[in-house]
């Protein structure tokens, strides 16, 4: 079955540039979608289509994609922005495509 | 405001049954996907599944065929998660999500994928003889 690929943590000191990596074959074909979870809350959509804000979301979030890789960048880390965080896009075959998430990230602000 | 308001806690015995639910509020709840999602304790997100309301089309990832039930009732705005009989393994939180729905296109034809916009705050179900 089709995967996505994160790495399990990354820290970073407050006021630095976070970067969270996403890699899948099918991303250069298919759009991604981020989400932020803070301990013991719902998941909420923070980026989608590679790089659209909700609104009501910090313009400090930011995503971008190349090739099989998809990036979610953070600039200006506050401590609130401490959570987990998923990469999500659609399985790579299909008429009606499965959602596929990835293993998720850990940002930890030292 | 959009909503989707889930369920109490549950504590169950293995072997047991159970029907979880989430209310749609503040939306056309029959013209969205609504599924579900699984967390574990300690572990990350997995995809359920999906009804849409308007005439309960069913989706399920492989994972979760013939595990779980996803039906919803839409003159009350509801969607539910169903077990018939309950493992220790079912311990985790169970949310319920709004899906988007978009249509893109491959060299096989088009095809539909999802996300998620709107999330409950989740369930939590407990399995414990």
């Amino acid at each position: 079955s089709y995967e996505l690929t994160q790495p399990p943590s990354v820290s970073v000191s407050p006021g630095q540039t976070a970067r969270i990596t996403c890699s899948g074959d099918a991303l250069p074909k298919q759009y991604a979608y981020w989400y932020q979870q803070k301990p013991g809350q719902a998941p909420v959509l923070v980026i989608y289509k590679d790089s659209e804000r909700p609104s009501g979301i910090p313009e400090r979030f930011s995503g971008s994609s190349s090739g099989t890789t998809v990036t979610l960048t953070i600039s200006g880390v506050q401590a609130e922005d401490e959570a987990d965080y998923y990469c999500q896009s659609a399985d790579s075959s299909g008429t009606y495509r499965d959602v596929v998430f990835g293993g998720g990230t850990k940002l930890t602000v030292l | 405001e959009v909503q989707l308001v889930q369920s109490g806690a549950e504590v169950k015995k293995p072997g047991e049954s159970l029907k979880i639910s989430c209310k749609g509020s503040g939306y056309s709840f029959t013209s969205y996907w609504i599924g579900w999602v699984r967390q574990m304790p300690g572990k990350g997100l997995e995809w359920m599944g999906i009804i849409y309301p308007g005439d309960s089309d069913t989706r399920y990832s492989p994972s979760f065929q013939g595990q779980v039930t996803i039906s919803a009732d839409k003159s009350i705005s509801t969607a539910y998660l169903q077990w018939s009989s309950l493992k220790a393994s079912d311990t985790a939180m169970y949310y319920c999500a709004r899906h988007r729905s978009r249509q893109a296109g491959s060299s096989t034809g088009p095809y539909y994928y999802y996300y998620m916009d709107v999330w409950g705050k989740g369930t939590t179900v407990t399995v414990s003889s």
